[in-house]
C-alpha cells in the first residue's frame, strides 16, 4: 500500500532559522507529491507539488525536491518567519486518474521571534 | 484552480442531532471527496462522491452515519448523523482540479469545524 511518513513535531525554530521537515513515502506506482499547509483555524492550502523524479516544487520561499532514489520529499526554507507557524502535511497521489490522496500525520511548526 | 466554499464554517452541535455540510465548487468536477480531520490528527478520507451515483465509502465509514448527496457537478453535501462527541472534527471537501501552474492538483475547502457537546 501507499504511505507517507513525516518527522514528528512540534518543531520550534527562531525567526530566520533554516527549516527542514522530512518526508518519505512508499508507493505502488509513480506518485505525485504534495506539501499542504494548515494555518491555525484554517483549512488546507496547497503549498507546492512535484510530479516526477528530480522535480523541484517551490512556493513562498519553500522548496522540496522529488527524490526517487531515497523516496523522499523533504520540505525546506532558508529563513522562516513567525507567519510560517502552521501544520505542514506531506501527501502523495498516484497518477493516472484520480487516486486517493495519502497524507502524512502532519508536522507542527512554531516560529518564535 | 478550483475555489471551494463550505458551509457552515463552524458549528456547535448537540449530541444526537444531525448536521449537513454543504460544499460548492466554482467549476464542474467529476468527483468530490469528503475528509475528516480529528483534533491534532491527519486527514482521513470518508468517501468519494460521483455525480449521479452513490458515494463510495472508505473502510470504517458507513452511509447511515455519513450520508452524502451529489445532485450536480458543482455541489455536494455530507451529513453527520446522530452526532456524538467523537464526531467533533474538521470536515473538509476536496476536488481534483487543473491549474495552469500547478497542473493536476487536489484542492480543499476551508473546512467545517464541528464541536459536539
Amino acid at each position: 500500500g501507499n504511505s507517507v511518513t513525516q518527522m514528528e513535531g512540534p518543531v520550534t525554530l527562531s525567526e530566520e532559522a533554516f527549516l527542514t521537515i522530512n518526508c518519505t513515502y512508499t508507493a505502488t506506482g509513480y506518485p505525485s507529491l504534495f506539501w499542504y499547509v494548515q494555518y491555525p483555524g484554517e483549512g488546507l492550502q496547497l503549498l507546492l507539488k512535484a510530479t516526477k523524479a528530480d522535480d523541484k516544487g517551490s512556493n513562498k520561499g519553500f522548496e522540496a525536491t522529488y527524490r526517487k532514489e531515497t523516496t523522499s520529499f523533504h520540505l525546506e526554507k532558508g529563513s522562516v518567519q513567525v507567519s510560517d507557524s502552521a501544520v505542514y502535511f506531506c501527501a502523495l497521489m498516484l497518477t493516472g486518474g484520480y487516486q486517493k490522496v495519502t497524507f502524512g500525520t502532519g508536522t507542527k511548526l512554531q516560529v518564535i521571534p | 484552480s478550483a475555489v471551494i466554499s463550505q458551509k457552515p464554517s463552524r458549528d456547535i452541535c448537540q449530541r444526537g442531532t444531525s448536521l449537513t455540510i454543504q460544499c460548492q465548487v466554482d467549476s464542474q468536477v467529476t468527483m468530490m471527496f469528503w475528509y475528516r480531520q480529528q483534533p491534532g490528527q491527519s486527514l482521513t478520507l470518508i468517501a468519494t462522491a460521483n455525480q449521479g451515483s452513490e458515494a463510495t465509502y472508505e473502510s470504517g465509514f458507513v452511509i447511515d452515519k455519513f450520508p452524502i448527496s451529489r445532485p450536480n457537478l458543482t455541489f455536494s453535501t455530507l451529513t453527520v448523523s446522530n452526532m456524538s462527541p467523537e464526531d467533533s472534527s474538521i470536515y473538509l471537501c476536496s476536488v481534483e482540479g487543473w491549474g495552469e501552474v500547478t497542473g493536476n492538483t487536489i484542492y480543499f475547502g476551508e473546512g467545517s469545524w464541528l464541536t459536539v457537546v
